[in-house]
């Protein structure tokens, strides 16, 4: 079984489109996040949840809003994409949020805006 | 804000040792790892340090840590070409990661 899974893997759409992706965990861990990893590999921290609460919300546009319907689900939603938003995009999660806590990383989904 | 900085490459023949650098500017993080990414895929713990420790060691794997210097290196022994990826460290702080910008490691049969 996918300890953490995001679908989809892949997403191809245009400008102005609105887009979401899913996350879910099947580990019983309370903290999901989002990152974004650009063309040059750099790995920037998104948002962070802890039992469905916002407790991460680094510098993002307000196109992207995440939602937490439960502990195990963290999907992000982005409206009116931009080409800039062209990124691998990976959940992650981890027991608590606490930095000692190990984070286990999805396969990510990588976003080509158009 | 918080820096972690690698070098973006690093060419080794297959048998040989890797060593992989990190520095980092962030006094207050608490634990630093190591993460590795295959072409395409996500991110796989290979290893932590907590900050009051100088080195772990976990097989072929070498973490060394300078917290004086601000300074973790990751050691491969015997790199082998499936040890071909991206490898990022990562200091933590609080409850956040920062990233380095990834050292691409490529090994030479």
């Amino acid at each position: 079984d996918t300890a953490v899974s995001q679908t989809p893997k892949y997403l191809v759409t245009q400008m102005g489109n609105d887009k979401s992706i899913k996350c879910e965990q099947n580990l019983g861990h309370d903290t999901m996040y989002w990152y974004k990893q650009d063309s040059k590999k750099f790995l920037k921290i998104m948002f962070s949840y802890n039992n469905k609460e916002l407790i991460i919300n680094e510098t993002v546009p307000n196109r992207f809003s995440p939602k937490s319907p439960d502990k195990a689900h963290l999907n992000l939603h982005i409206n009116s994409l931009e080409l800039g938003d062209s990124a691998v995009y990976f959940c992650a999660s981890s027991r608590f949020p606490r930095t000692e806590e190990t984070q286990y990383f999805g396969p990510g989904t990588r976003l080509l805006v158009l | 804000g918080e820096d972690v900085e690698q070098s973006l490459f690093l060419s080794v023949r297959e048998g040989d040792s890797s060593v992989i650098n990190c520095t980092y500017t962030d006094s207050s993080s608490t634990y630093l790892y190591w993460y590795k990414q295959e072409p395409g895929a996500g991110l796989q713990l290979l290893t932590y340090i907590f900050s009051n420790m100088d080195m772990k060691q976990d097989q072929r794997l070498t973490v060394l840590l300078n917290k004086k210097d601000k300074h973790l290196s990751l050691r491969i022994a015997d790199t082998q070409t499936g040890d071909s990826a991206i490898y990022f460290c990562a200091e933590g702080a609080g409850n956040m990661l920062t990233f380095g910008g990834g050292t691409r490691l490529m090994v030479k049969p």
